[in-house]
């Protein structure tokens, strides 16, 4: 089986602007689940997509969004980018239908923000 | 919401001697526990994983115990190698759905 795929795998941006992220989950795998990681606050939760619906949401702006499709690919956005946004954007997938279900991880998109 | 600590930051140990990180979580619903191994530049790697009704999981040099009552679980790692050399995340999933909560990750070091 294919794992987790995400473009791009690198993005610069500049402050203000908005940007699009992909993540293609394990064929079979109905939730993806979306993280931020960054040096100084680690591995974050962002939300987790499950059958279209947002399932969880983590504390993060409302910036933050995302969407999930109707072959379990989702893409988050991030609005009015923020020095502070800049991070490896990891996105996870699982079959979802318990918590105990183990996540596998893509590669990431590494964000930089100008 | 559900917080994990994880000791220690980094840790460094001889090869062949054994290493221990510790994680101690707060929401005791929570009911699943992974470990993953991040090297430099890559994704996320599952190592092994414990769910709350079992209390010990191993995997060859990989083991993991959980102790519900004390709402603490650890990773031991035996007989280490230079490229168990990473970073190691231990997390707890709480609540519905597939949501992690991650410690703040602990770096291995195998010296030669």
């Amino acid at each position: 089986k294919a794992g987790v795929t995400q473009t791009p795998r690198y993005l610069i941006k500049t402050r203000g602007q908005q940007v699009t992220l992909s993540c293609s989950p394990i064929s079979g795998h109905r939730s993806v689940s979306w993280y931020q990681q960054t040096p100084g606050q680690g591995l974050q939760f962002l939300f987790e997509y499950f059958s279209e619906t947002q399932r969880n949401k983590g504390n993060f702006p409302g910036r933050f969004s995302g969407r999930q499709f109707s072959n379990s690919r989702s893409e988050m956005n991030v609005s009015t980018l923020e020095l502070g946004d800049s991070a490896l954007y990891l996105c996870a997938s699982s079959l979802g239908d318990s918590s105990t279900d183990t996540q596998y991880f893509g590669p990431g998109t590494r964000l930089t923000v100008l | 919401g559900e917080n994990v600590e994880q000791h220690p930051s980094t840790l460094s140990v001889q090869e062949g001697d054994s290493a221990v990180i510790k994680c101690t979580y707060s929401d005791s619903a929570s009911n699943y526990f992974p470990w993953y191994k991040q090297e430099l530049g890559k994704r996320p790697q599952l190592i092994i994983d414990i769910r709350s009704n079992v209390g010990e999981k191993k995997d060859q040099r990989i083991a993991v115990t959980l102790n519900k009552t004390a709402k603490h679980f650890s990773l031991h790692i035996t007989e280490t190698q230079p490229e168990d050399s990473a970073v190691y995340f231990c997390a707890a999933s709480w609540g519905g759905g597939n949501k992690l909560t991650f410690g703040t990750g602990t770096q291995l070091k195998v010296e030669l």
